[in-house]
């Protein structure tokens, strides 16, 4: 069965560092979607991507947040210059046709800046 | 704005029926999803509801009604491995979801 996939499934980084987090979606699917869970809280939405462009972004995405489809297969999540706050567990989704459909979540990266 | 509320947790036994509710209010509703998230992993699908009613899929089955802003899942002959979240997610236009809080369902025996 087809399913999203990211690397790494955890990654601690000291505070003002970049980091990339990596997602490979399914691979027809042409809606891409990061969220992320700070611990005991909601999944909350970052980002949808769609024809090679940011189609949305929460007030969450701020300038320190980018996204890249760098080739057919990868979408990925940079965070410039992390902060504590930043301490999550982010969730790459893909789905075929867009918020009416079935998104499909990744087993999420546990994100542990220090 | 969108609001969705559900209750935090919930506690029920083993071979039971339990019933988790979702409230919500928002513009431009198209439909409705129940996710599943054991803990440390990645929401599942459960169901998705855009009409009213009820929706049956096995041991899960999923209400819906428009005008109420309401929705409920069910879970019957409740098994331990349903230990997990359940989240209500609200799909309005071609916005991405926005998710509840979550309820965490503990299944005793």
């Amino acid at each position: 069965e087809p399913e999203v996939t990211q690397t790494p499934s955890h990654q601690v980084t000291q505070m003002g560092q970049e980091v990339i987090l990596r997602c490979v979606p399914i691979s027809n699917h042409l809606y891409f979607y990061w969220y992320r869970q700070i611990l005991g809280q909601k999944v909350e939405f970052l980002v949808s991507f769609y024809n090679n462009e940011i189609s949305e972004k929460s007030e969450i995405f701020d300038d320190q947040f980018s996204v890249e489809r760098p080739d057919g297969s990868n979408f990925t999540l940079k965070i410039r210059s992390t902060k504590l706050e930043d301490s999550a567990m982010y969730f790459c989704a893909s789905s075929d046709a867009g918020s009416n459909t079935e998104a499909f979540f990744g087993q999420g990266t546990r994100l542990t800046v220090v | 704005g969108q609001n969705i509320d559900q209750p935090t947790e919930m506690t029920a036994t083993e071979g039971a029926i339990v019933q988790i509710n979702c409230t919500y209010q928002t513009s431009g509703f198209n439909g409705l999803f129940w996710y599943q998230q054991h803990a440390g992993e990645a929401p599942t699908f459960l169901s998705y509801n855009v009409l009213d009613g009820l929706e049956e899929k096995g041991r899960f089955s999923s209400f819906l009604s428009r005008s109420k802003g309401y929705s409920y899942l069910l879970l019957k002959e409740l098994q331990m491995k349903d230990s997990a979240s359940y989240l209500c997610a609200v799909s309005r236009g071609n916005t991405p979801l926005v998710f509840g809080k979550g309820t965490r369902l503990s299944v005793i025996a």
